[in-house]
């Protein structure tokens, strides 16, 4: 199975900042990249799908970037609304994996 | 709308079994690979099983051999059949639209084992 890591795990953030996670694959997966939002007893929500395309309705400021092995999600300005837990997954091979996850809270 | 509604959940003792049930309005269920992820109380997800639109199933190892999954597509609806239920098996289960991502989840149903 291919792991999946994220950094950091958790981090503090102000509104109006811009934040940064990174995810890491245990081998190549191309561009089979996605990233969720998961706010507290809520669904996680798709963000981003083949490393660096936006999911319809997710707002701009929200971007992904990366290849191979290395991933990484920009908010270029994050909102009071971004507040939430992160996470990657891959697609590129059965079984679907998942990030740890990386929690953004207020600073 | 488009949603996924999950139901089934409950307590079960170990050992037991659940079955879950998922169903899908404001889309074409059949043409959609399907799937159930699960997350314990406070850790990440957990991919659970899958089937394709020619009913194709796939599991992890942590299920295979105890779960099953199936979908009825008269009736657009998905299903998780849970034998030999474990304590590590307790989790909010989703079921989740995809092939390459999971662009469209349900809001979850508990499964508690415990005795």
């Amino acid at each position: 199975d291919i792991q999946m890591t994220q950094s950091p795990s958790s981090l503090s953030a102000s509104v109006g900042d811009r934040v940064t996670i990174t995810c890491r694959a245990s081998q190549s997966i191309s561009s089979y990249l996605n990233w969720y939002q998961q706010k507290p007893g809520k669904a996680p929500k798709l963000l981003i799908y083949a490393a660096s395309s936006l999911q319809s309705g997710v707002p701009s400021r929200f971007s992904g970037s990366g290849s191979g092995t290395d991933f990484t999600l920009t908010i270029s300005s994050l909102q009071p609304e971004d507040f939430a837990t992160y996470y990657c997954q891959q697609s590129y091979s059965t079984p679907p994996t998942f990030g740890p996850g990386t929690k953004v809270d207020i600073k | 709308e488009v949603q996924l509604v999950e139901s089934g959940g409950g307590l079960v003792q170990p050992g037991g079994s659940l079955r879950l049930s998922c169903a899908a309005s404001g889309f074409t269920f059949s043409s959609y690979d399907m799937h159930w992820v699960r997350q314990a109380t406070g850790k990440g997800l957990e991919w659970v099983s899958a089937i394709g639109t020619a009913g194709d199933t796939y599991y992890p190892g942590s299920v295979k051999g105890r779960f099953t999954i199936s979908r009825e597509n008269a009736k657009n609806s998905l299903y998780l059949q849970m034998n030999s239920l474990r304590a590590g098996d307790t989790a909010v289960y989703y079921c989740a639209r995809g092939v390459r991502y999971f662009d469209l989840w349900g809001r979850g149903t508990l499964v508690t084992v415990s005795s």
